[in-house]
């Protein structure tokens, strides 16, 4: 059965700052893996999908990694922003079953 | 491109009583998904359909929750009766097709649940 952890649960840096969100998963056997965001009192939106083959995507000031050997992917945020401050889930899809299993989420907020 | 529609955004309902919950998918993706979050949680799976079947439907407890997709498109949720553990956010997805997750998935903005 597939777990998603995500750490820190929580992080709250200054603006400006570089980050890294951390997201680990116990079984390699994936199809993809992907980043949402998640805004207080509103659905999830999509930042970023990795599929199994691929070890990065880019979109703008966010990059995301796969390691599949390893379980881990990660978010990396460059030069953020107050409007960043969300909730940040990472899921990957489980082999075999075709669903996506999520992680707690990492709640971030950027200091202006 | 309008995007997933959920109706309605609150429902506050005593323990026992039904509720019913409505989602319109982005128009022409054949994958819809329910899922319910949890305080401090993700979402978790509780059902998925391809056009109107119902492919996945493990995570659904079946006693209480029903759910169908008429026509391929909007579906419904239900749940009856209703218990105080069902209290979440009931979030609905589509994509333009499953396979594998291999297609975006857009998710609309949830309908928050309280029984009490």
């Amino acid at each position: 059965k597939q777990e998603v952890t995500q750490i820190p649960a929580a992080l709250s840096v200054p603006e400006g700052e570089n980050l890294v969100l951390n997201c680990s998963f116990t079984d390699s056997a994936i199809y993809n893996l992907q980043w949402f965001r998640q805004d207080p009192g509103k659905g999830l939106t999509s930042l970023l999908l990795i599929q199994s083959s691929q070890r990065e995507q880019t979109s703008g000031r966010l990059n995301a990694s796969l390691d599949k050997s390893s379980g881990r992917s990660t978010l990396y945020i460059a030069a953020s922003q107050p409007g960043d401050s969300a909730t940040y889930l990472c899921a990957a899809s489980q082999g075999g079953s075709e669903k996506l299993v999520f992680g707690k989420g990492t709640k971030l907020t950027v200091n202006p | 491109e309008a995007g997933v529609v959920q109706s309605p955004r609150y429902k506050i309902i005593e323990k026992k009583q039904p509720v019913a919950f409505w989602c319109n998918p982005i128009s022409g993706h054949n994958t819809l998904y329910w899922y319910r979050q949890n305080l401090g949680q993700g979402p978790e799976l509780l059902i998925r359909y391809e056009n109107e079947e119902a492919v996945d439907d493990s995570q659904l407890p079946k006693d209480r929750f029903s759910a169908e997709r008429l026509k391929g498109v909007d579906s419904t949720l239900k749940i009856q009766p209703a218990e105080l553990g069902d209290s979440a956010v009931y979030l609905c997805a589509s994509s333009r097709r499953g396979g594998h997750g291999t297609d975006t998935q857009y998710f609309g903005p949830g309908t928050r649940l309280t029984v009490l």
